[in-house]
């Protein structure tokens, strides 16, 4: 079984600063990671993720994850957020070796101000 | 091509009613997940199905609840005698196959209300 936790349950951060979710997983088999964002009364939008190769991984928005093994964690960054990155995001696993059915943490709501 | 649609946006039912929700997937896909959205918490698995067959139920509610996926029209999520523990949004996604790391395309969700 896997579990994730997101350790912030909200991150106010004002424009132009740069922000950082924190993610944490356990889980007993290998596992791939992703990033959603949930914008107001909105589905999920897939924002990026790891399933090998290089650790670090970028959206075309400007933000990027780095995966840790040894920390067993996701952490994702941007360096300057606009005031559109507001809305909530959610750190997901699922494992390798089956189909993709996806663990998602609780959630991270970001409120960005001028 | 369309993304995933769900309908209906909004649904309100008095307690002991019966609510479906349907979820039509991407045009091509034939793997279907419904998630629950429960206020304050991160979605959690219900059910996979693909075509006629449901794969993996462990997320679902022994009691009242069902899922089906048939060979024509969209997928339905069945929740009979609501309560109002039921209130939730409700989302399905759908990707071309079940391996996971495919991308799992999300739709707008059901807001279900039980009064």
């Amino acid at each position: 079984a896997q579990s994730v936790t997101q350790l912030d349950s909200q991150v106010p951060v004002f424009e132009e600063a740069p922000v950082e979710l924190r993610c944490n997983y356990s889980s007993s088999v290998s596992v791939y990671l992703f990033w959603y964002v949930q914008y107001p009364n909105q589905g999920l939008q897939l924002l990026l993720k790891y399933l090998s190769g290089s650790t670090l991984v970028e959206s075309i928005n400007g933000f990027e994850a780095e995966f840790n093994k040894s920390q067993t964690s996701f952490h994702l960054r941007k360096p300057s957020v606009h005031i559109s990155d507001t809305a909530e995001y959610f750190c997901a696993v699922t494992p390798t070796d089956s189909w993709g059915k996806l663990q998602f943490g609780a959630g991270t709501q970001v409120v960005v101000t001028p | 091509n369309a993304g995933v649609m769900q309908n209906p946006r909004h649904l309100v039912r008095r307690r002991g009613q019966e609510a479906r929700l349907r979820c039509s997937p991407m045009k091509g896909h034939s793997h279907v997940y419904w998630y629950r959205q429960l206020p304050e918490e991160g979605l959690k698995f219900m059910v996979y199905l693909q075509k006629e067959n449901i794969i993996d139920e462990s997320g679902m509610p022994k009691e009242r609840f069902s899922a089906e996926f048939p060979k024509e029209g969209p997928s339905i999520l069945r929740i009979q005698q609501v309560v109002r523990g039921d209130s939730a949004a409700y989302f399905c996604a759908s990707s071309p196959i079940g391996q996971g790391g495919t991308e799992a395309f999300f739709g707008q969700g059901t807001r279900l209300t039980v009064v």
